[in-house]
């Protein structure tokens, strides 16, 4: 049982390249999250996915896409990278019942430098 | 409205000492209040949690101590240890979880 796993653990990238940042969990959760961790900001919810088939904006979604390929997995898209989404990127899976996130199980998170 | 304003930012404390974490909100549809726990290079887990009809929540160390009226809550670690050096988030929760700005932790021995 892996719980919620990212790849890749580390990447650089140069200014307008893109990337996918992959999440994957085992725990059946029907919720899943991207965030971004920056000094001093906190944990900020970029997109959401509430059930597989759905996805949502979340409080800083400019500059991203996702894609809720099936239960397991969610992956997030750079299209073309700016310095200013140089962060640590964590997934996250929930079980969301009753319009209700409950526990979050974080992944080891995703840290990228665009030059 | 959706705000979760934390603080310290940062917190020193001795071997043994008591570190308090504070967390302000205003949204009073938030129904759930959990704190989360980082260590370096690992991504947070659920450290312990409260609902708002519930003044305080223990467990073992940790305490939550909650203050609906005035939309406060707080993390104590008692006896804190060297291992307990990490950074702490608190949250609150309406469909999705909105988390404070994370304060870090360093306990000396």
């Amino acid at each position: 049982n892996a719980g919620v796993t990212q790849t890749p653990k580390f990447q650089v990238l140069k200014t307008g390249q893109s990337m996918t940042l992959q999440c994957a969990q085992d725990m059946n959760h029907n919720s899943m999250y991207w965030y971004r961790q920056d000094p001093g900001m906190g944990l900020r919810l970029i997109y959401y996915s509430a059930s597989e088939g759905t996805t949502d904006k979340g409080e800083v979604p400019n500059g991203y896409n996702v894609s809720r390929l099936n239960k397991r997995e969610f992956s997030l898209r750079l299209e073309s990278a700016a310095p200013s989404q140089t962060s640590v990127y964590f997934c996250a899976s929930s079980v969301l019942a009753g319009g209700r996130s409950y526990e979050q199980y974080f992944g080891p998170g995703t840290r990228l430098t665009v030059t | 409205q959706q705000q979760v304003k934390q603080s310290p930012q940062s917190l020193i404390v001795q071997k043994g000492g008591i570190s308090i974490i504070n967390c302000a909100y205003e949204n009073t549809a938030f129904d759930y209040f959990p704190w989360y726990q980082q260590f370096p290079g690992k991504g947070p887990a659920l450290l312990i949690a409260i609902r708002p009809d519930v003044s305080e929540k223990k467990e073992g160390r940790f305490t939550i101590s909650f203050n609906k009226s005035a939309k406060q809550f707080s993390l104590h670690i008692m006896d804190s240890q060297p291992g307990d050096s990490a950074t702490y988030f608190c949250a609150a929760r309406t469909d999705k979880l909105i988390f404070g700005t994370g304060t870090r932790l360093q306990v000396f021995p």
